[in-house]
């Protein structure tokens, strides 16, 4: 399998609730991230990981805790998460080094919290 | 900082008329910039991107855009629309080791 690809494509939970989100990606690529795409706002960035190490935090509250085991596999492990977080997750990796840092996208994850 | 500016959030064209998104950038240095595409239920997808080479940069599906400097523009242009155009089209800044910063996006419908 190629590209990005991202698991679940659906999930709902409730607020007490704790699951995690899978991205994996098959490019040989060195950076993979985590974006937060909320209706009418701009694409946040959360998490950016260069060759398994984090180095990017935009100020994510600590119930939303990434994990990078390797250059292919993100996770973003969710607990007593809130119902405005609720909102598509777009996880992206890149070949970090060539300056432009094409990001290619992964379907994203569809989160509903009640 | 580097920032993005779409102008206009939803944009309405007829079937085989001309597309024009614009973006506008803010960047203290020469930026790399980059159009996506997110069509309903995907993530998104890379439909051009500007490097400092020509300043006229052709993509996917018909799409190009010009980068103008003294403009700071990037504006999005295809001289015919098509349905399968309707989708929601990002732009996107980044300067050397920065992260990439996307604009709020524009939501494109195409008339038939």
């Amino acid at each position: 399998e190629t590209g990005v690809t991202q698991t679940p494509r659906h999930l709902v939970m409730g607020m007490t609730n704790k699951k995690s989100l899978k991205c994996e990606q098959h490019l040989g690529h060195n950076a993979m991230y985590w974006y937060k795409q909320s209706a009418k706002k701009p694409l946040e960035l959360m998490f950016v990981y260069n060759f398994k190490e984090q180095t990017e935090n935009n100020s994510v509250p600590s119930r939303f805790s990434p994990e990078c085991p390797n250059s292919s596999h993100l996770f973003l492990h969710l607990h007593t998460l809130q119902p405005e977080d609720s909102a598509l997750y777009l996880c992206a990796s890149s070949y970090e080094g060539s300056g432009a840092n094409v990001l290619t996208f992964g379907a994203g994850s569809r989160l509903t919290v009640l | 900082a580097q920032s993005v500016t779409q102008l206009g959030s939803h944009v309405s064209v007829s079937e085989g008329a001309l597309v024009l998104l614009r973006c506008n950038y803010s960047s203290s240095v020469p930026p790399y910039l980059f159009w996506y595409v997110q069509y309903p239920n995907q993530g998104l997808q890379l439909l051009l991107k500007y490097t400092s080479a020509a300043t006229l940069v052709k993509g996917i599906n018909g799409f190009e855009a010009e980068f103008k400097k003294s403009e700071t523009s990037f504006h999005l242009t295809k001289p015919s629309a098509h349905m399968s155009d309707a989708a929601e089209y990002f732009c996107a800044v980044k300067e050397k080791n920065t992260p990439l910063v996307f604009g709020k996006g524009t939501r494109l419908s195409v008339i038939a």
